[in-house]
């Protein structure tokens, strides 16, 4: 099982709204990423979670807030987001923060934020 | 700075025929170089990777080959087909936690 689970598929909310993005995998990986893709461009990373503690924050804007509750679970709480923030969300995992092992992607979130 | 350099960014090949696309990055620590192959409203999926203490891997009709000293890589894809069409990514790590993306390549296979 090399699949990595993303919901909701698709989700519109509105600026004033508060919502969740869900991410799982069940291949044992300690290391998971939020990846943020706009239109016609390449994955841009906000997040890593190692061993379920946050290791690396691109400078993302605090209405994005993410949380590992355990090894197989990764959240990105959504809080008062822009327009500019509608997007695809990818989730990552990969077997350790080492990249030196593969890091298989869901299928992503697209966001649209009216 | 990390920088990982994609070429070209659209690319047409007749079925059959072999598509090449290249990448260069700017970190000569980075040793891990894996290629994506992203489907319209899919999520990236790897196709093929390579580490720094080998030169080339294939995997049937898909093949990498990296040369470190130039900081760059390939990706290679012989006797082409329809479902090959669509967004290829490079991408390289800059230590050992983050994951650089190219910015892609879009082919299309002419049947």
């Amino acid at each position: 099982d090399t699949e990595v689970t993303q919901t909701p598929k698709h989700l519109v909310m509105g600026m004033t709204n508060k919502k969740s993005l869900k991410c799982e995998q069940h291949m044992g990986h300690r290391a998971m990423y939020w990846y943020k893709q706009k239109a016609k461009k390449p994955p841009e990373l906000m997040f890593v979670y190692s061993y379920e503690k946050l290791s690396i924050n691109e400078s993302v804007p605090s209405r994005f807030s993410p949380e590992c509750p355990n090894s197989s679970l990764l959240n990105l709480h959504l809080h008062a987001l822009q327009p500019e923030d509608s997007a695809l969300y990818l989730c990552a995992s990969s077997q350790d923060q080492v990249l030196n092992t593969e890091a298989f992607f869901g299928q992503g979130t697209r966001l649209t934020v009216v | 700075g990390e920088n990982v350099e994609q070429h070209p960014s659209t690319l047409s090949v007749q079925e059959g025929d072999s598509a090449v696309i290249k990448c260069t990055y700017s970190d000569s620590a980075s040793n891990y170089f894996p290629w994506y192959k992203q489907e319209l409203g899919k999520g990236p999926q790897l196709i093929i990777d390579i580490r720094s203490n080998v030169g080339e891997k294939k995997d049937q009709r898909i093949a990498v080959t990296l040369n470190k000293t130039a900081k760059h890589f390939s990706l290679h894809i012989t006797e082409t087909q329809p479902e090959d069409s669509a967004v290829y990514f490079c991408a390289a790590n800059f230590g050992n936690e983050k994951l650089t993306f190219g910015t892609g390549t879009r082919l299309t296979i002419i049947p």
